[in-house]
């Protein structure tokens, strides 16, 4: 597609379950982005990827989040044991190479944990 | 490190009155600075972005915002508000150079009253 695809759109999950949200990014795009957003939060970065590599994961708030990226293409998120306070819009970005260009945004994957 | 402050969580114009929404950042070397917009249920899309160059920079929708050096600010305008620029709006800065991550505002929502 054109754009940053990611599904799950909407899910629902039990407390204590795990989650995997995916992100395809714009093709070509070397860079990927997962950032959460949240009420009363805002948005906060969560990891970046430059190919299949993450120099900077400073933003995943505990170790029961992980992510991967594969083939410098798809990108999962992974939430294991799931509490209450996971639940926000996961939002995936994606570049090509260099920091004067854009960050395009997919539409978001809404989590809500119950 | 960097920050980005914007002041007034919600503005409220009415249509076709001048929009300012502002934007303070912080930042200990040549930043990159962009603004983006999320309409309801969506993703965030660029609206504009300063890189090097010319200050006054003009985005779609009729929108602009200048890079002020001296006063680290990147306020957004657009004189004459319509009711379809009813959203939130971001301001981000990134390390110049960097491929890194964009840090991003609290947002501000605009509303617009006919």
């Amino acid at each position: 597609g054109a754009g940053v695809s990611q599904s799950p759109s909407n899910k629902v999950t039990e407390k204590g379950k795990d989650v995997e949200l995916r992100c395809d990014p714009i093709s070509g795009h070397t860079a990927l982005y997962w950032y959460r957003q949240s009420l009363g939060q805002g948005l906060e970065f969560l990891i970046y990827f430059q190919g299949n590599s993450a120099p900077d994961k400073s933003g995943l708030p505990s170790d029961r989040f992980s992510a991967e990226r594969t083939g410098g293409s798809v990108s999962t998120l992974t939430i294991q044991r799931t509490q209450q306070e996971d639940s926000a819009v996961y939002l995936c970005a994606s570049s090509s190479g260099g920091g004067r260009n854009t960050i395009y945004f997919g539409e978001g994957s809404w989590l809500t944990v119950v | 490190a960097q920050s980005v402050t914007q002041l007034g969580s919600h503005v409220s114009v009415s249509e076709g009155a001048l929009v300012l929404l502002r934007c303070n950042y912080s930042s200990s070397v040549p930043p990159y600075l962009f603004w983006y917009v999320q309409y309801p249920n969506q993703g965030l899309q660029l609206l504009l972005k300063y890189t090097t160059g010319a200050t006054l920079v003009k985005g779609i929708n009729g929108f602009e915002a200048e890079f002020k050096k001296s006063e680290t600010s990147f306020h957004l305008t657009k004189p004459s508000a319509h009711m379809s620029d009813a959203a939130e709006y971001f301001c981000a800065v990134r390390v110049g150079g960097s491929q890194g991550n964009l840090i991003f505002g609290k947002g501000t929502k605009l509303s617009v009253k006919p």
